[in-house]
């Protein structure tokens, strides 16, 4: 399968624990996004990484939230000190450059309780 | 403030029954609209890009067309199995999608 993939598919913790996701990109793809979306809302933009630099944030990213992507490759994004509000699915798109096109993973369902 | 809207929230069809789902937006500098297909618990799943006013894509059952402020993605006789969110992006080449909310379509048998 050479799409997008993203682990864990699920994920449900505690509020105030810190959870980590991955994000695997289409292998030629060197940009990687993340992406928030909540039950009947359409996706919210989070970060864009070009390669390794980070290049865009969004401010529904709050200091608690950092993503990485180390050798432009694969991607993690980490939130620590969860609280409920932070359930939501996580999306992770890639693209080639010069395409705006994006293709996203499955997602990864946070539940925090 | 870019804004993407689509309508309705939600459409109920029956099988054979063809309609048009709309995107609104306002948006300086479109680059770009994108078509997505959603279904429940999975990824948005590309379906068209459209760069320009009266531009036109076909797959399958599906036409999606764009004009300077809406675009339309028109189904044909649908099938149960096009029954998902069907989400629409613009891009302005700032790399980042901004989305609608969804229409939610259901094909009935």
């Amino acid at each position: 399968d050479t799409g997008v993939s993203q682990n864990p598919r699920h994920k449900i913790t505690k509020r105030g624990q810190n959870v980590t996701f991955r994000c695997d990109p289409i292998s030629e793809h060197n940009r990687l996004y993340w992406y928030r979306q909540t039950l009947g809302q359409g996706p919210e933009f989070l970060t864009y990484f070009q390669n390794e630099a980070q290049l865009e944030k969004s401010r529904l990213l709050s200091d608690r939230f950092s993503a990485e992507r180390p050798k432009g490759s694969f991607s993690t994004l980490e939130i620590q000190r969860t609280e409920q509000g932070d359930s939501a699915m996580y999306l992770c798109a890639s693209s080639s450059t010069g395409s705006g096109e994006q293709f996203f993973g499955p997602g990864t369902r946070l539940t925090v309780l | 403030e870019d804004q993407v809207t689509q309508s309705p929230e939600a459409l109920r069809l029956q099988e054979g029954e063809s309609s048009s789902l709309n995107c609104s937006y306002t948006v300086s500098g479109l680059r770009g609209l994108f078509w997505y297909r959603q279904d429940p618990g999975k990824g948005p799943e590309f379906l068209f890009t459209l760069y320009s006013a009266g531009e036109e894509k076909e797959k399958e059952r599906l036409k999606a067309t764009l004009t300077k402020k809406e675009s339309f993605l028109h189904i044909t006789a649908p099938k149960p199995e096009d029954s998902a969110t069907y989400l629409c992006a613009v891009f302005k080449g700032a790399q980042k999608l901004v989305f609608g909310q969804g229409t939610r379509l259901t094909i009935n048998p």
